[in-house]
């Protein structure tokens, strides 16, 4: 089984900043099937992201994704007072352990 | 668009076996893959198992000797049973679906299972 690894695990940014969150996988990922989700406390993960690169129905483009192979990164390019919560990615049976993006 | 609700005891004794519903509403169900996962502070997001579009499941292969998955499209309906629980199994469980095997873009709100006795 691919294992996934995300990076870092608490991000302190403030509103407005730029947040960079990486997702590293164990073996190479065919297809880009890799998914991107948010979730706010007390709710469901909402998905973002699939295939690596495309938003979800209703994501602001604020939110984008990139990477290939083992490498895969969830870029918000200004963060909003709902973006500071818990991030995970997915791929087939599997997600990261998460990343919380936290208010500095 | 396709609203997902869990139904089911929240309280379940050790060694017995936990049975879920999930309700679905706006989706036809040979259109869709229909999931359930759980997520626990001790092991995070865990995905349990799905039924293709076809009807027939496919389970986690650490599950997969404790879990029955099950549709009955007459009720709009599909069931998750986990035997023999113990207190690891204790977590909140989803049932999600999507038009793709590969992620899930419809989720049900959650529902906390507790195994204690």
């Amino acid at each position: 089984d691919i294992a996934l690894t995300q990076s870092p695990g608490i991000l302190s940014l403030s509103p407005g900043e730029r947040a960079t969150l990486s997702c590293r996988a164990s073996q190479s990922i065919t297809g880009n099937y890799l998914a991107w989700y948010r979730q706010k406390p007390g709710q469901a993960p909402g998905l973002l992201i699939y295939a690596a690169s495309r938003r979800a129905a209703g994501i602001p483009d604020r939110f984008s994704g990139s990477g290939s192979g083992t490498d895969f990164t969830l870029t918000i390019s200004r963060l909003e007072p709902e973006d500071f919560v818990v991030y995970y990615c997915q791929q087939g049976g599997t997600f990261g352990q998460g990343t919380k993006v936290e208010i500095k | 668009q396709v609203q997902l609700q869990e139904s089911g005891p929240r309280l379940v004794k050790p060694s017995e076996t936990l049975s879920l519903t999930c309700t679905v509403s706006g989706g036809a169900f040979n259109s869709y893959y229909w999931s359930w996962l759980r997520q626990s502070a001790g092991k995070g997001l865990e995905y349990i198992g799905h039924i293709d579009k076809n009807g027939s499941p496919n389970y986690s292969p650490s599950l997969k000797s404790r879990v029955t998955m099950s549709v009955d499209t007459s009720k709009n309906q599909f069931y998750l049973k986990l035997s023999s629980v113990t207190a690891a199994d204790t977590a909140v469980y989803y049932c999600a679906s999507d038009i793709s095997s590969a992620w899930w873009f419809y989720w049900g709100q959650g529902t906390l299972i507790t195994v204690s006795s």
